[in-house]
């Protein structure tokens, strides 16, 4: 069973300000990285796929950084908004395919994040 | 470009019935992977199809099912439903398997008496 763990597990934070979180994953048999958004009563809004150690990922206020060797992926959100309040998933694809009992997508269980106007 | 749609949105059933959940990816989209998500245990992988073949399978009793069809359509079926089914139902279609970004329905609510 792949682990993959996020933290914190909730964040408040004001209006205005910056945060990060971290998605820990294994090191071995690394294929993607993805991150989701994932507000509530909607469905999970891709953000980013990561694929290559080193990489980095902008969308508008929001960024990402990739590190494969060490197993880990950072997601910055910059002057946090109230839309930005959501629960932010990270998931680790493996390059283990066709598998019966493997996982193809092992999701975190998230950060929830809160913007406190 | 529609979106990821999936029926019924909510589902009431009781314990021994089973269940058949849908699934339509969008247009071009090949690959169609199943999730369930429960408070506990969060998002976690049921199977993903690619051109009609399951290509991949999470670690779920044999009472959890599915296919896809010629036009992509999946659907996925529960027999024998126990009380721990309860839960949200998410599929998500991609153009392509692997590195691909996934993109997700509005899943299905099931709740088991």
């Amino acid at each position: 069973i792949l682990n993959v763990e996020q933290s914190p597990q909730s964040l408040h934070v004001q209006e205005g300000d910056s945060t990060n979180f971290t998605c820990s994953f294994p090191s071995s048999n690394f294929y993607a990285l993805h991150w989701y958004r994932w507000e509530t009563a909607k469905s999970p809004e891709a953000l980013f796929v990561m694929t290559l150690n080193g990489d980095e990922k902008k969308k508008g206020r929001i960024s990402a950084t990739l590190n494969t060797k060490e197993g880990y992926s950072y997601l910055y959100i910059k002057g946090s908004q109230p839309e930005d309040s959501a629960t932010y998933l990270c998931a680790f694809e493996t390059t283990t395919i066709s598998n019966f009992g493997n996982e193809k997508l092992t999701f975190g269980t998230g950060t929830r994040l809160t913007i406190i106007p | 470009k529609a979106g990821v749609t999936q029926t019924p949105r909510y589902l009431i059933k009781t314990r021994g019935q089973q269940v058949t959940l849908s699934c339509s990816p969008i247009s071009g989209h090949r690959s169609v992977s199943w999730y369930q998500q429960t408070p506990g245990q969060g998002l976690q992988f049921l199977f993903e199809y690619f051109s009609e073949t399951q290509r991949n399978k999470g670690n779920f009793p044999g009472r959890f099912s599915g296919r896809q069809f010629s036009n992509s359509r999946s659907e996925m079926n529960v027999s024998t439903l126990e009380l721990g089914d309860s839960a949200l139902y998410l599929c998500a279609s991609s153009l392509w398997q692997g590195q691909e970004t996934q993109y997700f329905g509005p899943g299905t609510r099931l709740l088991v008496l």
